[in-house]
């Protein structure tokens, strides 16, 4: 079965450090891949994603991702963490057009000043 | 960008009672639509999706009678939760798909918080 994993359920990092918030995803077939932020009590914003063309793929709020098909991995990085970074990411895959989204189990991201 | 709304943001209801929770496509239209649950500090667990003039498809798990989804337009789904139970009382989260942008994807709604009592 197709599957998305984020290691770690929580991540506490200092203002100013580096993120790093991993996802790997099971399949043979590189799918469409996404990551998404929640804030409390409020729906899914996008981050970024990536479809074709450059592995490297640069979001808002200084996010970016690198789309690695040997390792499966879609990790999410962030050279110098934020304050307001502190929420719910959610990575995701999406294997047809038009398809369901597969949602990895989340990841508490703290941000301590 | 696209915008998806929910109403309400925010509904109490008691048990036995029923509650519909409304999922708008506001300046494009959407062919499907998704809805999701979330628990608390838990990731999204698709309940169904949506296509407009026609059934919806339920998840495993997912109870069809409890859960009445309708969409009948391509800018209106919406989630009926009937004889609501505390157990009910969760995240609702809708989605739609936005097509001709080279991939299908998904905007969400703000979700809708249910409590019932």
């Amino acid at each position: 079965a197709q599957s998305v994993t984020q290691l770690g359920s929580h991540v506490s990092v200092s203002e100013g450090a580096l993120v790093l918030l991993r996802c790997n995803y099971s399949s043979s077939v590189p799918p469409y891949l996404f990551w998404y932020v929640q804030y409390p009590n409020q729906g899914l914003q996008l981050l970024l994603k990536y479809t074709t063309g450059a592995t490297l793929v640069k979001g808002i709020n200084g996010f970016e991702a690198e789309f690695k098909k040997s390792e499966t991995s879609f990790h999410l990085t962030k050279p110098s963490a934020h304050m307001s970074d502190a929420a719910e990411y959610f990575c995701a895959v999406l294997y047809n057009q038009g398809g369901k989204l597969i949602f990895g189990q989340g990841t508490e991201l703290s941000v301590k000043p | 960008g696209a915008v998806v709304s929910q109403h309400p943001s925010r509904v109490i209801c008691k048990s036995g009672t029923s509650v519909k929770i409304e999922c708008r496509s506001l300046d494009f239209q959407a062919t499907t639509m998704f809805w999701y649950r979330q628990f608390p500090k838990k990731s999204l667990m698709l309940m169904a999706t949506s296509n407009e003039g026609s059934k919806a498809t339920y998840e495993q798990g997912v109870e069809k009678d409890k859960f009445l989804i309708n969409h009948a337009s391509l800018t209106l789904s919406t989630l009926t939760v009937t004889s609501a139970h505390p157990e009910d009382s969760s995240f609702y989260i809708c989605s739609a798909n936005r097509p001709g942008q080279g991939i299908y994807e998904q905007y969400f709604g703000p979700g809708t918080r249910l409590t019932v009592t």
